[in-house]
């Protein structure tokens, strides 16, 4: 069983949606987890972390995280063509990736 | 906004050669890391470094890999002799402390082994 699974979409949405990204994770020793946004041939840029269950809200986004069953997911409200990325799940303190999802927003 | 930044952008060599990938970190951080991602798959762990010595490592992170923070500022990757496989982007991270704190990473270099 992978460390962390992610649907690798792709995501087609039209602007103003609500996206909804998730991953789910093997081990519950895991305590970070994290969202990052990687535009093409760009760095992975951090969106969100927590390291508790729960909601984390900052503007657009919330990261949700339920350690009971292993399963962290992103939300994206009023989405924007400037979101349009590949959105990568993150967990434990060295970061194991999940595989990214693609997401397009049509204007 | 403070960034990590990594030189070159893009690297061309051939099979065999040495290559040294840089990074400067933020100037605060005190762990630092090097991923990879090989063009449509998942960026990959290879190696953390704190204390001038390397914390963990991956099972990628051979014999042919090494890391030195060689003046205080930089943060080097070096292959000591490149294989056609290790073409990939190249992610520094660097991270201020190690708990409660997320990784920020550098835009990459982009390897490529000819």
């Amino acid at each position: 069983q992978k460390e962390v699974e992610q649907d690798p979409g792709p995501l087609s949405v039209p602007e103003g949606a609500i996206v909804s990204l998730n991953c789910t994770y093997s081990n519950s020793a895991f305590q970070y987890f994290m969202w990052y946004r990687q535009y093409s041939r760009k760095g992975p840029e951090l969106l969100m972390y927590t390291y508790s269950s729960g909601n984390k809200e900052d503007g657009r986004f919330t990261a949700q995280v339920d350690k009971s069953s292993k399963y962290i997911s992103l939300f994206i409200r009023d989405s924007q063509p400037s979101d349009s990325a590949t959105y990568l799940c993150a967990v434990s303190r060295q970061l194991t990736f999940g595989s990214g999802t693609q997401l397009t927003v049509l204007p | 906004e403070p960034e990590v930044t990594q030189t070159p952008s893009h690297q061309v060599t051939q099979m065999g050669q040495e290559v040294i990938l840089r990074c400067v970190p933020i100037s605060n951080h005190l762990y630092f890391y090097w991923y990879r991602q090989i063009l449509g798959q998942k960026v990959e762990f290879l190696v953390s470094f704190y204390n001038n010595e390397i914390s963990e490592k991956s099972e990628i992170f051979d014999d042919q890999f090494s890391v030195e923070r060689p003046d205080g500022s930089n943060f080097t990757l070096k292959i000591r002799s490149t294989k056609l496989e290790d073409s990939a982007m190249y992610f520094c991270a660097s991270q201020a402390t190690v708990y409660n704190s997320p990784l920020h990473f550098g835009n990459g270099t982009r390897l490529t082994v000819t």
